[in-house]
């Protein structure tokens, strides 16, 4: 069974420019979640959808973040217009539904400069 | 404020020793935990889950405990690997969305 799949794995811009990354879950898992991990710290979730609704968003910076799941299966997270703390790991992961394990990507690693 | 949070952020084993990672949580509403591993430059990868309906569960060489009466978690890893040496979070499944909270992990160090 593939895995999660993200892109690019790493990425690296200058503050105030733009970013956007790829997450293509598990096949048939109906919940995708972005979370944003800063060296040294646990996942913080950003965002959650089930399907393409989104469940939680209290924790994206609306100003700048933006995320859509359009048709209900690859997702992408955008950052417009970048800051110095958002260098960070930024995690896909997937779950068949709420209240269940979820298995994630390897993934994308942002240097804001 | 409510958190998940872990008691040690490091532990050094000797390879063959059991371990035991500990985490805290204080939402007692919350119904749903489960273990990840993450090693460096990767994802976090599950180990095991337990519901607030059982006390312990068990995997491969893995045992998860559950004392919802001091809202402690602990995960026991019996005859440590150098493979195990990596970062263990707790996440804690709360609210009505079933969102995965994180601690801020435990690094285990296995020594040869």
């Amino acid at each position: 069974e593939a895995g999660v799949a993200q892109s690019p794995r790493y990425k690296i811009i200058e503050k105030r420019q733009s970013v956007a990354f790829w997450c293509n879950p598990i096949s048939g898992h109906a919940t995708l979640y972005w979370y944003q991990q800063i060296l040294g710290q646990g996942p913080k979730l950003l965002i959650q959808f089930q399907n393409n609704g989104v469940v939680d968003d209290s924790q994206l910076p609306k100003d700048r973040f933006s995320a859509e799941r359009l048709k209900g299966v690859d997702s992408t997270l955008k950052i417009q217009p970048a800051k110095l703390e958002d260098s960070a790991v930024y995690l896909c992961a997937s779950s068949l539904g709420a209240g269940v394990k979820a298995f994630f990507g390897q993934g994308t690693r942002l240097t804001v400069v | 404020g409510e958190s998940v949070g872990l008691h040690l952020p490091t532990l050094s084993v000797q390879e063959g020793d059991n371990s035991i990672i500990n985490c805290a949580y204080s939402n007692s509403a919350s119904d749903y935990f489960i273990w990840y591993k993450q090693e460096s430059g990767k994802g976090p990868q599950f180990i095991i889950d337990i519901r607030s309906n059982m006390d312990k569960r068990q995997g491969q060489r893995v045992t998860v405990l559950l004392n919802k009466t001091v809202k402690h978690l602990s995960l026991q890893i019996a005859a440590t690997q150098p493979g195990d040496s990596a970062v263990y979070f707790c996440a804690e499944g709360r609210g009505g969305s079933e969102k995965l909270v994180f601690g801020k992990g435990t690094k285990l160090t296995v020594n040869p």
